[in-house]
């Protein structure tokens, strides 16, 4: 069965430093999402990104974060200067873009600020 | 008020039992809406979605109520395995958004 990956699945960062968390959507998926999960507490929306641009973007997805899809299977998260507050799990899902929204996660990476 | 509310729990239930799970969304123009489970520190795993008409898979059945802005699951015949967080999520029509609610966790006791 197809599935997302994510790699890596924990990542040790240092307060102020850049981390890029990395993806491999279903492969004839179209719609890609991040989404965020701090210990305890619900499951956020970071972005969404169609046709190699950003569809949505919350108000946590601010200029320290940025996404790419650097070629045609990757798609990456990239945070510019790390914050204590970030430290969550990243979940990368995507979509097939047929319309009914139903989306498969990776596994997620495990991200801990220093 | 949130966009999705369930209530956290944690629901406790014995083996055999049957459970009911609600859901509101604040927002009429949700158009999809979506059952996840989670398991502990792992990622969502879409359960099933709930359509107009309600539907069901095996022991579980979901139904929307649009008029009162709620989706509802049904889990009969509770096993243990089925101890998880199970997640409500929304999506509005025209927005690349899947807005998921805080969950609502079951725990099926022997």
């Amino acid at each position: 069965e197809p599935e997302v990956t994510q790699t890596p699945s924990h990542q040790v960062t240092q307060m102020g430093q850049e981390v890029i968390l990395r993806c491999v959507p279903i492969s004839n998926h179209l719609y890609f999402y991040w989404y965020r999960q701090i210990l305890g507490q619900k499951v956020e929306f970071l972005v969404s990104f169609y046709n190699n641009e950003i569809s949505e973007k919350s108000e946590i997805f601010d200029d320290q974060f940025s996404v790419e899809r650097p070629d045609g299977s990757n798609f990456t998260l990239k945070i510019r200067s790390t914050k204590l507050e970030d430290s969550a799990m990243y979940f990368c899902a995507s979509a097939t873009g047929t319309g009914d929204e139903k989306l498969f996660f990776g596994s997620g990476t495990q991200l801990s600020v220093l | 008020r949130k966009e999705v509310e369930q209530d956290p729990g944690p629901f406790n239930v014995p083996e055999g039992a049957t459970v009911a799970f609600n859901c509101t969304y604040s927002n009429s123009a949700s158009q999809s809406f979506f059952w996840y489970r989670q398991d502990c520190r792992k990622e969502p795993k879409l359960l099933m979605s709930v359509y107009s008409s309600g539907n069901e898979d095996g022991r579980f059945t979901a139904q929307l109520n649009r008029a009162s802005q709620y989706i509802s699951l049904l889990i009969r015949d509770s096993k243990l395995s089925d101890s998880a967080t199970y997640l409500c999520a929304v999506n509005i029509l025209g927005y690349q958004k899947v807005t998921f609610g805080t969950g609502t966790k079951l725990q099926v006791i022997p």
